[in-house]
């Protein structure tokens, strides 16, 4: 029964390192989506995708990419570390879109 | 723009004493009025969604309502594990974006 899986929990990278942060999940859900949450200002969505093969940008894509080859993982991908993106990441997913998410615990990223 | 607002920032109450917390919204076509809870170091658990104006759910000691322009969601004698933070957000047009308020730090005092 695990849900929404988000792997590393805890991340600190140097500015201009590059990563990846891991999302899986095991209820065949087909909307799935990152944000992330900084103190004072709410979650924010960076990326979603609504199924395997489909990705769209949010709020805030600037400095990050995605993509959907299954539908049960979702990668985050930094392409250039900068302190601006030291957050709390979050990945959820739901049935489909405008369904109530499922959330993993998060990664928490700080950038040096 | 989609915004969505939520008051107050933080609440202390005393065990049992009951209250409510407001989440305005300002959306084209709402979709859906989510609520969530989030503890310290976990992600956000979701309690209700509402889907329009007069509808009201309820779980334990907790009910949301949802009004053409705010949401609120009321704790009825609180326990001290009721403190947590309580995020709303609203979906929108093609549903396919949630927008999220900073949420209420509720802190239940025994």
């Amino acid at each position: 029964n695990a849900g929404v899986t988000q792997t590393p929990k805890f991340q600190v990278l140097k500015t201009g390192q590059s990563m990846t942060l891991q999302c899986a999940q095991d209820m065949n859900h087909e909307y799935m989506s990152w944000y992330r949450q900084d103190p004072g200002m709410g979650l924010r969505l960076i990326h979603y995708s609504v199924g395997a093969g489909i990705t769209d940008q949010g709020e805030v894509p600037n400095g990050y990419n995605v993509s959907r080859s299954t539908t049960e993982d979702f990668p985050l991908r930094l392409l250039s570390a900068a302190p601006s993106q030291t957050s709390v990441y979050f990945c959820a997913s739901s049935y489909r879109e405008g369904q109530p998410q499922h959330f993993g615990d998060g990664t928490r990223l700080s950038i040096l | 723009e989609d915004q969505v607002t939520q008051s107050p920032e933080a609440l202390r109450l005393q065990e049992g004493e009951s209250s409510s917390l407001n989440c305005s919204y300002t959306v084209s076509g709402l979709r859906g009025l989510f609520w969530y809870r989030q503890d310290p170091g976990k992600g956000p658990e979701f309690l209700f969604t509402l889907y329009s104006a007069g509808e009201e759910k309820e779980k334990e000691r907790l009910k949301a309502t949802l009004t053409k322009k705010e949401s609120f969601l009321h704790i009825t004698a609180p326990k001290p594990e009721d403190s947590a933070t309580y995020l709303c957000a609203a979906s929108s047009g093609s549903a396919r974006q949630l927008t999220f308020g900073s949420g209420t730090q509720l802190t239940v005092l025994p």
